[in-house]
């Protein structure tokens, strides 16, 4: 399995809602990245995890909230977002959070915030 | 971090050599150019990377100056299937851990 599975493919949100979008790699890899991308705009990157453990976080607010249950699974658990949160999440994994390989991205999760 | 400055786009006959340029005069002793494209509405997909030897997969080529300042991207022979934004990136590194930063990239347009 070489791939970054990344679950819903789409999902439309109201303010008020909590919803989490999932992604799952089977490959060993033991780093995971979330990424936000907005339309016509490159990836950005918003948190990484190594060893199921939270390094980075590039201040992302707190309505985001992401964690990682075991080496092969990835969240990102959503609370009142606001419509400018609508994008395009994308995850990604390596094989280490500090290695010289590239990483796999899954085809993200379209999100539209109502 | 090191920056990479790339060209916003770029067109190429399909069939031909595409050669995507990539400034990164910042870059360090140990830092890699690695090489993302992202076909519409996809993730990003790797390509190649390289530190200071050229490389060359069943993709691509990575052509690297002696100085290291700048890079090429080659796609032998390409297709229409190759029409993408390319992303030259510098990795990062932040308390030890692997940052992939993307810039602005070139959108690649082939035409038949």
């Amino acid at each position: 399995d070489t791939e970054v599975t990344q679950t819903p493919k789409h999902l439309v949100m109201g303010m008020t809602n909590k919803k989490s979008l999932k992604c799952e790699q089977h490959m060993g890899h033991r780093a995971m990245y979330w990424y936000k991308q907005k339309a016509k705009k490159p990836p950005e990157l918003m948190f990484v995890y190594s060893y199921e453990k939270l390094s980075i976080n590039e201040s992302v607010p707190s309505r985001f909230s992401p964690e990682c249950p075991n080496s092969s699974l990835l969240n990102l658990h959503l609370h009142a977002l606001q419509p400018e949160d609508s994008a395009l999440y994308l995850c990604a994994s390596s094989r280490g959070g500090g290695d010289y390989y590239g990483y796999t991205f899954g085809s993200g999760t379209r999100l539209t915030v109502v | 971090d090191a920056k990479t400055t790339q060209p916003p786009s770029m067109d190429c006959a399909e069939g031909r050599a595409a050669n995507l340029p990539c400034n990164h005069s910042t870059i360090s002793g140990n830092e890699y150019v690695y090489w993302y494209r992202q076909i519409h509405s996809q993730g990003p997909q790797y390509i190649i990377h390289g530190l200071k030897n050229n490389e060359t997969n069943e993709m691509a080529s990575l052509i690297i100056t002696e100085d290291r300042k700048s890079s090429t991207l080659i796609l032998p022979h390409a297709t229409l299937r190759d029409t993408a934004v390319y992303y030259c990136i510098v990795r990062a590194y932040s308390g030890g851990y692997n940052k992939l930063i993307f810039g602005a990239g070139t959108r690649l347009a082939v035409h038949p």
